[in-house]
């Protein structure tokens, strides 16, 4: 079975810093889907950023940008230039599919605070 | 452009119980998967429709159903309410050739 491992419960990062987010997978597929979700108080998750995992390139979006290592199985996500509104639970999540659309496997999250 | 949109918001139910959720997909999805989400957990799925039809179902037992209608819109129904059932409720929509979900905002359900 995949799992989805986020080892850091919190972290919290001062406004304008830059602060990166662990995450770990374990799969025996060659092709899948990653992303990276925030849920504010607000509760709505919201996608953030995806990797296919064919791609050796990893994905960029604005301030967040990932570091994708397939062979370490470890997918972490960088943001630049926090700001207060970046404030929320994050999730990493893993799907098995050719088109990224299935079944989603979530971590534990990470709650990020920024700091003013 | 209308997102994902779910009815109730907030639902307070008592043990033994039914209940149905209700999930409206973004204009133009035709897949809709449901998850479900313990307070301080990451949502965990319990299954996704496509065509009308169960296309995938997580581990969860029979109490938990679904069903899709011809405007993709679906509902989840769960009978015999468990305290353990009270989560937040997530209905995620996709195209069956796209490569992302994206979430409404979910039903909070308290179960009593």
């Amino acid at each position: 079975a995949q799992t989805v491992t986020q080892s850091q419960p919190e972290m919290s990062v001062q406004e304008a810093e830059t602060v990166t987010l662990s995450c770990t997978y374990d799969t025996s597929e060659s092709d899948y889907y990653l992303f990276w979700y925030k849920q504010p108080p607000s509760r709505q998750m919201i996608l953030v950023i995806r990797q296919e995992a064919y791609k050796q390139q990893n994905a960029t979006e604005n301030r967040f940008s990932v570091n994708f290592q397939k062979a370490a199985k470890s997918f972490s996500l960088k943001i630049s230039d926090s700001q207060l509104g970046d404030a929320a639970m994050y999730f990493c999540a893993y799907t098995i599919s050719n088109f990224g659309n299935e079944k989603l496997t979530f971590g534990t999250g990470t709650r990020l605070t920024i700091i003013p | 452009d209308a997102g994902v949109t779910q009815s109730p918001t907030h639902l307070i139910k008592t043990r033994g119980q039914q209940v149905t959720l209700r999930c409206s997909p973004k204009s133009g999805h035709d897949t809709v998967s449901w998850y479900q989400q313990a307070l301080g957990q990451g949502p965990q799925f319990i299954f996704q429709y496509y065509e009308e039809e169960e296309r995938q179902r997580g581990n969860f037992p029979d109490r938990f159903s679904g069903h899709q209608f011809p405007n993709y819109s679906s509902e989840l129904n769960v009978n015999a309410l468990l305290l353990g059932d009270s989560a937040l409720y997530l209905c995620a929509s996709s195209l069956a050739t796209g490569n992302a979900q994206y979430f409404g905002p979910g039903t909070r359900l308290t179960v009593t």
